[in-house]
């Protein structure tokens, strides 16, 4: 399987701040990853897919980049309501592995 | 509305069985193909299973293979997930989600629409 890792665990950023989040494949994805966000208590949103193409939708302060085994979400000026954990997922292989999640607070 | 709503959650035993099952509304159900994903409470996202829009193809996690099955009825916009011989470690929130892509593009899945999700506890 496919090993999803991001980091960090957890970031506390003020509101305003750009905000990186990193997810690492065990092996090359191309640009089949998609991002999540999970407010509490929430299913997760889709944010981005083809590891740059933002949803219709969301916020453009939300961007993707990345290919092969590195990628990055970007939150460009944090907003409150930015409160979540976001997710990483491979769509290159059936196990569709997920990262582990990274939790962001507003300082 | 655009919705997926689970049912059939609920406390078993170690052992037990379970079905869960998801109706699909609002959308073309019988384009899309579908996944099972978990999440144990505070933890992860785990893809459990997904299946083709015609049910030709149905895959499974290898922490599930030969325990869980999954099917979907078009005709009632349906898809269920079959739980036997549960653990411990299979107590999670097990969400309904839609595939985003229809048109095969894509290698597999990522998903676009979610449930609520609906608890399984395995304890005894």
């Amino acid at each position: 399987d496919i090993q999803m890792t991001q980091s960090p665990s957890t970031l506390s950023a003020s509101v305003g701040d750009r905000v990186t989040i990193t997810c690492r494949a065990s092996q090359s994805i191309s640009t089949w990853l998609a991002w999540y966000q999970q407010k509490p208590g929430k299913a997760p949103k889709l944010l981005i897919y083809m590891a740059s193409s933002l949803k219709s939708g969301v916020p453009s302060r939300f961007s993707g980049s990345g290919s092969g085994t590195e990628f990055t979400l970007t939150i460009s000026s944090l907003q409150p309501d930015d409160l979540a954990t976001y997710y990483c997922q491979q769509y290159s292989s059936y196990s569709q592995t997920f990262g582990q999640g990274t939790k962001v607070d507003i300082k | 509305e655009v919705q997926l709503l689970e049912s059939g959650g609920g406390l078993v035993q170690p052992g037990g069985s379970l079905r869960l099952s998801c109706v699909a509304s609002g959308f073309s159900f019988s384009g899309y193909g579908m996944s099972w994903v978990r999440q144990v409470p505070g933890k992860g996202l785990e893809a459990v299973s997904s299946i083709s829009a015609g049910s030709g193809n149905i895959f499974y996690a290898e922490s599930v293979k030969g325990r869980f099955t999954t099917s979907r009825d078009n005709s009632k916009n349906t898809m269920s997930l079959h739980l036997k011989t549960l653990r411990a470690e299979d107590t999670a929130l097990y969400y309904c989600a839609k595939a985003a892509d229809n048109t095969g593009s894509a290698p597999f899945y990522f998903f676009d629409l979610w449930g609520q999700g609906t608890l399984v506890t395995v304890s005894s």
